[in-house]
């Protein structure tokens, strides 16, 4: 069955700080997508990345960079320079498993990350 | 602008009284879920639907109801609410369902307090 494991339930750093969200993942298909979400204070959930299992091409976009690496079936998130508007849970997250379940997304239990000014 | 809405935003109501929570996305996608988050259990889903008339259980449907009868609406009624169903829920849609190739989009949530 589809697995995600975060293992770090909260996180606190210093505003500039560089901070590693780690998300593992276990699978069966050999094609799979992955996702990261943001949850603010506010409540919503927000989309951050999908990624395909045939790319294992590191990801940026502004301060944030994601590492995929196949090989220990994990995705992890980096975000630079953190800022106090980053607090949030962060989420990642896998759908279902092809052979039925597949219309759902399989999430961990998320990372409460603080940003402190 | 496309968007995934929901409501009400906050409901608190009591033991027994029938609820529905509306759901509605502007991006015509086929696939509409509904979620609930509870602490300590992360997200979980409740129903979901493929396209129109198309309905399935997820992993927790007990105490819940949905319907499909347009494309973009897909509420969530809770004919006799419980104090265990307290909870966040979030309404999701996708263009299709197949296995991630196509992004879930969340809507802003629903926290509701049954008393």
């Amino acid at each position: 069955a589809q697995k995600v494991t975060q293992a770090q339930t909260e996180i606190s750093v210093v505003e500039k700080e560089d901070v590693t969200l780690d998300c593992v993942y276990e699978t069966r298909d050999t094609t799979y997508y992955l996702f990261w979400y943001k949850q603010p204070p506010s409540g919503e959930l927000v989309f951050l990345i999908r990624r395909n299992s045939f790319d294992e091409q590191n990801e940026i976009s502004g301060r944030y960079s994601w590492n995929f690496q196949k090989s220990t079936s994990s995705f992890n998130f980096t975000i630079t320079a953190s800022q106090v508007v980053d607090s949030a849970v962060y989420f990642c997250a896998l759908p279902g498993p092809l052979q039925g379940g597949s219309e759902k997304l399989v999430f961990g239990k998320g990372t409460k990350l603080t940003v402190n000014p | 602008e496309a968007q995934v809405t929901q409501n009400p935003r906050y409901l608190i109501t009591v033991t027994g009284k029938k609820l529905t929570v509306t759901c509605s996305q502007n991006m015509n996608h086929e696939y509409m879920s509904w979620y609930r988050q509870d602490p300590g259990l992360g997200l979980r889903q409740i129903y979901y639907s493929m396209n129109v008339e198309v309905t399935d259980k997820g992993d927790v449907p007990e105490g819940y109801k949905v319907s499909r009868k347009e494309k973009r609406n897909f509420p969530l009624i809770l004919e006799s609410p419980s104090p265990n169903q307290t909870s966040l829920y979030f309404c999701a849609s996708s263009l299709s369902p197949t296995s991630g190739e196509e992004t879930q989009y969340f809507g802003p949530g629903t926290r509701l307090l049954v008393l």
